[in-house]
């Protein structure tokens, strides 16, 4: 009954290959996002999506394309990897509401370019 | 956009004292301040926040205060336990924006 879940929870290929992170989220939010953390533990937020539709997009390369087939997923989609994009990589969801909105995590996808 | 700054970077307590860690943020029309816990190796867990409306915040042996004027909050931890070790980070979103800004994180290493 994981709230938010993110597949694969780990993610080791070459340079140059292209790959995807899949995330679901089953509390009924209407908002979620895709965070890096870099290896000094910095949070970023990468993309937000409300309602199947971009809400904010950060100053991310155009390699990384995030695609929401529905409320409940949002997928992230990496091409031609760099040895640079090595981090972990969180999803998160939260409610729609007045101001800002508690943010669930999921565990996260350690990816690991060689 | 929102800057958030926080201190310090590493925290080392004994077990029982209590510890502060501090946030500024720059951005005044920021509303909402959420704390969360990481542990090693997990997921970054919510453990408390403060809206702009209220000054203090308490649960248990965790609080938080925030001073609008001087734009800062900070997270108070009384009563420290072996497994308050973690990184701790603050955040701030602004208005209607959903976009959490993170501080740096504190690293606090509680020590029996």
């Amino acid at each position: 009954d994981t709230a938010v879940s993110q597949t694969p929870k780990y993610l080791v290929t070459q340079m140059g290959n292209d790959k995807s992170i899949k995330c679901e989220q089953n509390l009924g939010h209407d908002t979620m996002y895709w965070y890096k953390q870099d290896s000094k533990k910095f949070l970023k937020i990468m993309f937000s999506y409300n309602n199947k539709e971009l809400i904010i997009n950060e100053t991310v390369p155009n390699r990384f394309s995030p695609k929401s087939p529905d409320k409940a997923h949002l997928n992230l989609h990496i091409n031609s990897l760099e040895l640079g994009d090595s981090a972990v990589y969180f999803c998160a969801s939260s409610p729609s509401g007045e101001g800002g909105q508690p943010q669930h995590f999921g565990d996260g996808t350690r990816l690991s370019i060689l | 956009g929102e800057n958030v700054e926080q201190h310090p970077s590493t925290l080392s307590v004994q077990e029982g004292d209590s510890a502060v860690i501090k946030c500024t943020y720059s951005d005044s029309a920021s509303n909402y301040f959420p704390w969360y816990k990481q542990e090693l190796g997990k997921r970054p867990q919510l453990i408390i926040d403060i809206r702009s409306n209220v000054g203090e915040k308490k649960d248990q042996r965790i609080a938080v205060t925030l001073n609008k004027t001087a734009k800062h909050f900070s997270l108070h931890i009384t009563e420290t336990q072996p497994e308050d070790s973690a990184v701790y980070f603050c955040a701030a979103v602004r208005g209607s924006a959903r976009q959490l800004t993170f501080g740096s994180g504190t690293q606090l290493t509680v020590l029996p």
